[in-house]
């Protein structure tokens, strides 16, 4: 079946320091990719996603690759900020999906960016 | 901003007791999603309605777990008999028919079962 491999938390990193969370996966021919932010106390929220081999999701500075030869869709930032401090999800949407967004999450890495 | 919400944000009940959730998602949105999440996990997949009818259930939802949209706008989950295991957040999410995978979340109910 589908799953989703993220590196486990938590990360902490200084202010305007360079951010990588690692997400590989494994599902059947070429998913749609996400990644969701889970701020303190409040619900997921999309960031970014990528349809398609080799594009690039971009939001609030936040950008990933969709990398079809190694099956990964890393998560990088610049210059990290302390609002940055969240819970990032990995997920991925099957091809195999109805018509639903049945989406399968990975199991998420804390980030505290720290002044 | 009216966005997904849930109710309650925090039930505690005994073993064996039942216990329901209420979701309200976008009004506009016509699909709604269930998922759980325990500690430490991203959120598994539960079901999910497109308008009143569910088109899908995982096979985490054991007979003891019920869900319903019955006019295709709030929808409710329920769970008979609960046990520990059963102790997680549970969220709801709802989307329009259009895109793919952008899901709007709620903030989620978090359940205890002593």
């Amino acid at each position: 079946g589908d799953s989703v491999t993220q590196m486990e938390g938590p990360v902490t990193l200084s202010e305007e320091a360079f951010l990588t969370i690692n997400c590989t996966y494994t599902a059947t021919g070429y998913p749609s990719l996400f990644w969701y932010v889970q701020y303190p106390g409040e619900g997921l929220q999309l960031l970014l996603k990528a349809t398609k081999a080799d594009d690039k999701g971009s939001n609030k500075g936040f950008e990933a690759t969709y990398r079809k030869e190694t099956t990964s869709f890393h998560l990088e930032k610049g210059s990290v900020q302390v609002s940055d401090s969240a819970v990032y999800f990995c997920a991925l949407r099957s091809i195999l999906t109805g018509g639903g967004n049945k989406l399968t999450f990975g199991t998420g890495t804390q980030l505290k960016v720290e002044l | 901003d009216t966005g997904v919400s849930q109710d309650p944000r925090h039930k505690i009940t005994k073993r064996g007791q039942n216990v329901t959730f209420r979701c309200d998602p976008i009004s506009e949105h016509n699909r709604l999603y269930w998922y759980r999440q325990t500690l430490g996990q991203g959120p598994e997949f539960l079901t999910y309605f497109q308008n009143e009818a569910q088109l899908e259930k995982s096979r985490l939802l054991s007979d003891r777990f019920s869900a319903e949209r019955p006019k295709g706008s709030f929808s409710t989950l329920e769970i008979q008999r609960t046990e520990q295991g059963d102790s997680a957040m549970y969220l709801c999410a709802s989307s329009t028919d259009q895109g793919i995978g952008e899901l709007f979340f709620g903030e989620g109910s978090r359940l205890t079962v002593l």
